[in-house]
């Protein structure tokens, strides 16, 4: 079985200051894996996902992520946040078979501050 | 492109009563999935249909049911609502490993 754990439930940032989100996972076998954001109100969208390509994936609104596998790690990157990015993170991995499931972490709710 | 909608948006019921979550997707997608969100936990996957015609339990199936109607429509009922099943509910599908689209999500609050 696999699963994402976030670490931080809460991360609070100023404006224009790097963003830093924390995932881990637990996986048998070579997972795939994304991030997905949801501003309040709002259903969820898909931020980037690796799936075993390049391990530095690039999403949309400059987020990226790095798959470290010796270390079980997909942490979410943003060089400087901007009050837009204020939302909810899921780190999510996919499992394999006739239907993709996915397992959701716990989220983390990013807050940016003036 | 509607992508996936639900319906309705919000609901509340009474302890007891019954209802049906409608899901529909015009991307002619294979797989439908129902998840449930709650505080603190992410989202949780109740059902799945992997295919028209196959449905599966999820981590969370217990006090639902579900329906593939067709390859369009994935409806999640409710027969008896309790409390604890006061939640946000996503509909989502996919054609492939790589994505997941989401419906904009149903608020139910059972009193």
């Amino acid at each position: 079985a696999q699963s994402v754990t976030q670490l931080d439930s809460h991360v609070s940032v100023s404006e224009g200051t790097p963003v830093l989100l924390r995932c881990n996972y637990s996986s048998s076998y070579s997972p795939s894996l994304f991030w997905y954001v949801q501003h309040p109100n709002k259903g969820l969208q898909l931020l980037l996902k690796y799936t075993s390509a390049a391990t530095l994936v690039k999403g949309i609104n400059g987020f990226e992520a790095e798959f470290k596998k010796s270390e079980t790690s997909f942490h979410l990157t943003k060089p400087s946040a901007h009050m837009s990015d204020a939302a909810e993170y899921f780190c999510v991995v996919s499992s394999f078979g006739p239907a993709s499931k996915l397992t959701f972490g716990t989220g983390t709710r990013l807050q940016v501050t003036l | 492109n509607a992508g996936v909608t639900q319906t309705p948006k919000f609901q509340v019921l009474k302890t007891g009563q019954s209802m049906t979550l409608q899901c529909a997707q015009d991307m002619n997608h294979n797989s439908m999935y129902w998840y449930r969100q709650d505080p603190g936990m992410g989202l949780r996957l109740i059902y799945y249909s992997a295919s028209e015609g196959t449905t599966d339990k999820g981590e969370v199936p217990n006090g639902y049911n579900v329906s593939r109607l067709n390859k369009r429509e994935f409806s999640l009922r409710l027969e008896s609502a309790a409390p604890s099943q006061t939640s946000v509910y996503f509909c989502a599908s996919t054609d492939s490993p790589l994505e997941q689209y989401f419906g904009p999500g149903t608020r139910l609050t059972v009193t």
